[in-house]
């Protein structure tokens, strides 16, 4: 089935280390990819996107993220992580055509630890 | 340009109560979703419309119902309320099927 997985339920990471979230698809194409961010108590923000071309793509707040059609991932980094950075982040996917929603992986829960 | 918004904030409801959640976008969106989220389960589409007057199931829509009479709105109806639809309710829009989703922010229900 088409879909989303994030593989890691929760990371921990000290303030200013660096950060990489992961995020497999597997659509048979390539797929549109976006990452969003949901802080304590809020709706879920977007970061991100990847539709074509580059496949480093730059986001809001210091983010970016891969494509990788080889190893089918398109994770999510950050050199240095702010405590501010601390929520739940969730990783989307559709294909290109034949799609009605975007489909939504089942989240990483970031704590930063000072 | 208030992007989507959703009322109320909070609620809660006896089993066997009924009601509306609402929901608005003022961005002439389309696409409209209503999804739950529960701990650790991420998101769960429960409808969407392409369009007003076209709704469709999502993947848990038992329980709920939708209308879309105009672009702008998009309520979901809970009719005899069950515990397990305790959950925080999200609603989101899009320009297509694919596109990012702009999302409310949000309503916590809780069914006692």
């Amino acid at each position: 089935a088409q879909s989303v997985t994030q593989p890691d339920i929760h990371i921990t990471v000290s303030e200013g280390a660096s950060l990489e979230l992961r995020c497999n698809y597997s659509y048979g194409a390539t797929p549109y990819l976006f990452w969003y961010v949901q802080s304590p108590g809020q709706g879920l923000q977007l970061l991100l996107k990847y539709f074509s071309g580059d496949t480093l793509v730059q986001g809001i707040k210091g983010f970016e993220a891969e494509f990788k059609r080889s190893q089918s991932s398109f994770n999510l980094r950050k050199p240095s992580v702010h405590w501010s950075d601390a929520a739940e982040y969730f990783c989307a996917g559709a294909p290109q055509t034949g799609a009605n929603n975007l489909f939504f992986g089942t989240g990483t829960r970031l704590t930063v630890i000072p | 340009n208030a992007g989507v918004t959703q009322t109320p904030k909070f609620r809660i409801l006896k089993i066997g109560q009924s009601m509306t959640l609402q929901c608005a976008q003022d961005m002439n969106h389309n696409y409209m979703y209503w999804y739950r989220q529960d701990p650790g389960m991420g998101l769960k589409l429960i409808y969407y419309s392409v369009g007003a007057g076209i709704t469709d199931k999502g993947e848990v829509p038992n329980g709920y119902n939708v209308s879309r009479s105009t672009t702008e709105d998009f309520p979901l109806r809970l009719e005899l309320a069950a515990p397990s639809q305790t959950s925080v309710y999200f609603c989101a829009s899009s320009r297509g099927p694919a596109a990012e989703q702009y999302f409310g922010p949000g309503t916590r229900l809780t069914v006692t």
